[in-house]
This record gives C-alpha cells, structure tokens and sequence, in this order.
C-alpha cells in the first residue's frame, strides 16, 4: 500500500465548477500535511497548508481529519488557470529533518 | 530573491555513464533535499542535509547514488554506472529551517535526466 494515496483523474469540469479532491495516507505518525500544485513540466509549488481545523485561501479550502487519515483540498469557481497536477503530501519527520512523502497526484482539467 | 537553481536541466547519458547534478539552494537555507520524479509519479524522497550533515539517505535507490554538501550550502547528486531505470526529473528543494516540520520546502526546477 502506497503511503499517500490519491485519484490520478483526470478530472475534467466546467470553468466555474467546484471540485474536490481527496486523499488517505498510512503512517499516523504524519506530522504536517500540505497540498502542492504542480504544472506540466514545472516544479511543484506549496499551494496550502492543511490544518485539522480546515483553512481557507480564496477559493481553496482545504481539510484535515487525522482520525480517519483523509485529506481534502476543495476549489470553488474553477478557474482555466486551475487545471495542474495536484499533490498530496504529508511530512514525517525522521533524522531531525522533514521527509516530505508525496501521492502521485490528482490532474485537474478546467475547460470553457 | 533568487529560488534555487538547479544545472544541468537536460542530460542525456548513455547506459554506463556517470553523471552529477548540481544544486544551489536559496541562499541561507539550512536544509537541501533531493527527490526523483519518474513519469506520472509523485516525488520521492531521496536524501536529506542539514548544512553538510547528510542526515538521511534511506530514499537512495542504489549505492550507485551518491549526494554531498561539503560546505553546506550546494550540492552534488551522483549517479554511477547509470541505467535506463534512473531516468527520471531529479529534483531539489531547499527550506529555511530544519526544525519545524511547517517550514516550505522551495523546488527548483530539476534536471530532467535520460539514460539511452
């Protein structure tokens, strides 16, 4: 079993449509948890944190729920700008360092 | 400011050959990680300094893969004996501090690298 997993996709939706995205990771040990965004051919980029309270940026919320090892990143008003590779990742921290531990990632498509 | 650079961003090599890649992470950043990213893959974690330390190396395929940071600041990734198997985007990332598992880890653009 992966330790990050996630729905490859594509998901493919309409500008202006909400999508979430969910993820489940293994070690409960897991200390911090974030959701990158990765373009074709980019580097990924930190998009947001996650924190078991939830948290919000414009129209990105994201949610975590340690009990059940889930993670959440829901978009609102998709954008064309939207359509990238989303990761999840969880940080497990080992030799006095961060390891970050990525999914494969979740293609989103947004189309007019 | 400057992100981190990372050269070559192409390298072709043929089965057999060595390679290093090269890291410069943001200047003043304590930690420098390398990850591999292979087609329609997640990164994944190869190794970990802190300064120079090299404090976890357990995401190294082989003992033909090799990393340093002698003086703390960039850093060499090593593949010996390359086969078609390590093709794959290596990536770099730095971040400010060590301690604090909320710190962002910065990527740089990665080397993009294919053994024929």
């Amino acid at each position: 079993r992966k330790e990050v997993e996630q729905d490859p996709g594509p998901f493919n939706v309409p500008e202006g449509a909400t999508v979430a995205f969910n993820c489940t990771y293994s070690n409960s040990a897991s200390q911090s948890f974030f959701w990158y965004r990765q373009d074709c051919r980019k580097e990924p980029k930190l998009l947001m944190s996650v924190y078991s309270s939830g948290n919000e940026d414009g129209r990105f919320t994201a949610q975590l729920n340690r009990a059940s090892q889930y993670i959440s990143l829901l978009i609102r008003d998709s954008k064309l700008s939207d359509s990238a590779t989303y990761l999840c990742v969880v940080n497990l921290r080992r030799g006095g360092g961060n390891k970050l531990t990525f999914g494969t990632g979740t293609q989103l498509k947004v189309e007019l | 400011g400057a992100g981190v650079s990372q050269s070559p961003r192409y390298k072709v090599a043929k089965r057999g050959q060595d390679v290093a890649l090269r890291c410069d992470p943001i200047s003043g950043h304590v930690s420098l990680f390398w990850y591999q990213q292979a087609l329609g893959q997640g990164p994944e974690f190869l190794t970990y300094f802190q300064n120079e330390a090299q404090l976890d190396k357990s995401g190294l395929p082989s003992d033909r893969f090799f990393a340093e940071r002698p003086e703390g600041s960039v850093s060499t990734l090593k593949i010996q004996r390359t086969q078609q198997e390590d093709s794959a985007v290596y990536l770099c990332a730095s971040s400010l501090e060590a301690r604090n598992p909320s710190y962002e880890q910065y990527f740089g653009p990665g080397t993009r690298l294919t053994v024929t």
